[in-house]
Parts: structure tokens; C-alpha cells; sequence
């Protein structure tokens, strides 16, 4: 496709539950990037991918969340034993270059994830 | 530590002018971003600032200062449809982007 794609559009889960958040980056895009806006709040930086290794996962609120990227392409965010501070949207974007340039990331439409 | 400030919201008329600042404190500085979200959408990217200076973009312009660690959108021309939350980011020395919590923005006829 032409942008960056994530499913599903929304999820709602039961507080326990695990859960996967997929993300298409833009083809040929090698840097890819993980994200969380809660309600009223700016991004929050989780995670990003370089290729298929992430040299940064400093984001990552706690070790129930975890990330993965294969074949350059697809990330796979998980979140286990959901709790509902974890409600919020998860926005994915890519980007052409690494380390310089106006390495413009271009965002997804994001999951809306909702713990109950 | 980091720290970027935006104002919660603004308001202006169509047709106006609107001028939306950003202030930042970070570790680092390789770049300076501006994204428009409309709600319930992606952030979408408008300009890119690395130097000091003006980069302009049809309606839109966007200003740094590096050594005040400053930054801001101007609007020109504007149109209901660029009512929005706008989101300043900068860049540290890695590649992960430092958003400020946005600006939400109502245009009114």
C-alpha cells in the first residue's frame, strides 16, 4: 500500500487478556517506529526498529510490552496481562533513512485500544 | 531531562493569521518537526527545521531558534479545515521523536 498500515483499527479487551498490534510499514522503509497517545496527552515514544533490531527500546513502559520486526517489514507490538492504563492509541510510523536527513516519519491511523 | 511546551489551545478566525509557539529543553537537538492531527487521524507531517531560520511551505511556515530553543507554526490564509491539533517533536541525538502534548486549534467562520 501506499502509507503505513496498522490493524486492527480498534480493540477491546479484557483486563488479563494479551493482545497483538500489527504494523505495515511503508514499503522500503527501514526504520520503524512505535507510539502511544492516551487521552489528552502527546506521543509517547515506546520502541523503534532499525531493520529488524531495536536499538532503543527505552520506551517501553514495562516488561509486559515487547516488539518485534521481521523481514525488515511487519512489527508486531504485544502487550500481556492488559491492564487498563493501557487504553490508549497506538500509533505506528516509518521511515526511509537512519541517522540523519529529514528522515520524515509517516504515521499510521493506529489501533485504538481499550482495556475494560 | 526533556521538555516541550506548547500552548493547550488557540482560537482564530478564517482568513487570519495564527501563530503557534513551541519551546523545548532536551538533551540533544537534531531537528525540529511540526505534525497536524485532526481527530481521530494520524499525524500528518508539515516542516522540518534543523537550522536556524525560516522554512516556508505555501501557507504554512516554520521557525527555529537553536540557541532559544524555539520554535513556531505560522498559519496564513486560514480555513476551517486546518482546525487541528498541531504537534511540535524534536529529535534528540537517536532517532525517536519528542512530541509535546500539541496545540489544539479551532478556526471559526
Amino acid at each position: 500500500g501506499a502509507g503505513v498500515s496498522q490493524s486492527p483499527s480498534n480493540k477491546v479487551t479484557e483486563k488479563g487478556k494479551d493482545v497483538e498490534l500489527r504494523c505495515d510499514p511503508i514499503s522500503g522503509h527501514t526504520a520503524l517506529y512505535w507510539y502511544r497517545q492516551s487521552l489528552g496527552q502527546g506521543l509517547e515514544f515506546l520502541i523503534y526498529f532499525q531493520g529488524n533490531s531495536a536499538p532503543d527500546k527505552s520506551g517501553l513502559p514495562s516488561d509486559r510490552f515487547s516488539a518485534e520486526r521481521t523481514g525488515g517489514s511487519v512489527s508486531t507490538l504485544t502487550i500481556q496481562r492488559t491492564q487498563q492504563e493501557d487504553s490508549a492509541v497506538y500509533l505506528c510510523a516509518s521511515s526511509s533513512e537512519w541517522r540523519g536527513g529529514r528522515d520524515t516519519q509517516y504515521f499510521g491511523p493506529g489501533t485504538r485500544l481499550t482495556v475494560l | 531531562g526533556q521538555n516541550i511546551d506548547q500552548p493547550t489551545e488557540m482560537t482564530a478566525t478564517e482568513g487570519a493569521i495564527v501563530q503557534i509557539n513551541c519551546t523545548y529543553q532536551t538533551s540533544g537537538f537534531n531537528g525540529l518537526f511540526w505534525y497536524q492531527q485532526h481527530a481521530g487521524e494520524a499525524p500528518t507531517f508539515l516542516s522540518y527545521n534543523v537550522l536556524d531560520g525560516l522554512e516556508e511551505k505555501g501557507r504554512f511556515s516554520s521557525f527555529l531558534s537553536r540557541s532559544k530553543g524555539y520554535s513556531y507554526l505560522l498559519l496564513k490564509e486560514l480555513q476551517m479545515k486546518d482546525s487541528a491539533s498541531y504537534l511540535c517533536a524534536v529529535r534528540e541525538n537517536t532517532d525517536k521523536l519528542i512530541f509535546g502534548t500539541g496545540t489544539r486549534l479551532q478556526v471559526f467562520p
